[in-house]
């Protein structure tokens, strides 16, 4: 069974723009939840969604938002980009009624 | 609120020595525990798992046991190797639904280098 998958891996974009990345979890998983990775502030977490509703968000600034489709393809987009959010960005997904979550490689986003 | 603490790292290993990374966590009720691997450049792996109290998860050498009493959850394993060098990760996610749906918690990360 395939991986849960991120494009693209690598981004180079300058501040004010904004970036789209994607995320296509495992086959049957219906869960995905996704993650800022920074040295200085580790894991943090973004948001989550069920069935193409967000069920949960974290601490983050409405600049970063999300969305889920039909197939539990989800995308993650950040508008107006700042130095700060250069970072691995992780996608995770989860089977329904399982709490284990399985992750991407993740995509790396520079900001200049 | 919920939170994981790891041992202080990195931690430097000679090949074949023993190993133990420790997590503590403060959450309530029953969350599901989790450790997880990343390599340079990768994503996190799943390492293994525990569900309840006096769980052990294991998965290639490594074991980790659910201490209610104690809310750790430390990681060991007999005897590493030079291909165990990776930043390892305790996580935790409640049992409650709502605000805890999809959200781990992360411990900072513990950098573990095995010497030849």
């Amino acid at each position: 069974k395939a991986g849960v998958t991120q494009t693209p891996r690598y981004l180079i974009k300058t501040r004010g723009q904004q970036v789209t990345l994607s995320c296509s979890p495992i086959s049957g998983h219906r869960s995905v939840s996704w993650y800022q990775q920074t040295p200085g502030q580790g894991l943090q977490f973004l948001f989550e969604y069920f069935s193409e509703t967000q069920r949960n968000k974290g601490n983050f600034p409405g600049r970063f938002s999300g969305r889920q489709f039909s197939n539990s393809r989800s995308e993650m987009n950040v508008s107006t980009l700042e130095l700060g959010d250069s970072a691995l960005y992780l996608c995770a997904s989860s089977f329904p009624g399982d709490d284990t979550q399985y992750f991407g490689p993740g995509t790396r986003l520079t900001v200049l | 609120g919920d939170s994981v603490t790891q041992m202080e790292g990195p931690v430097t290993l000679s090949e074949e020595a023993f190993l133990t990374i420790n997590c503590t966590y403060t959450a309530t009720g029953y969350p599901s525990l989790f450790w997880y691997v990343q390599y340079p450049g990768e994503g996190l792996q799943l390492l293994l798992k525990a569900t309840k109290a006096d769980d052990k998860g294991s998965n290639k050498g490594f074991e980790a046991t659910y201490r209610k009493e104690t809310t750790s959850f430390h990681l060991e394993k007999g005897s590493v190797q030079v291909s165990d060098s990776a930043v390892y990760f305790c996580a935790l996610i409640p049992n409650a639904g709502g605000t805890s749906y999809g959200k781990l918690t992360f411990g900072q990360g513990t950098i573990l280098t095995v010497h030849p």
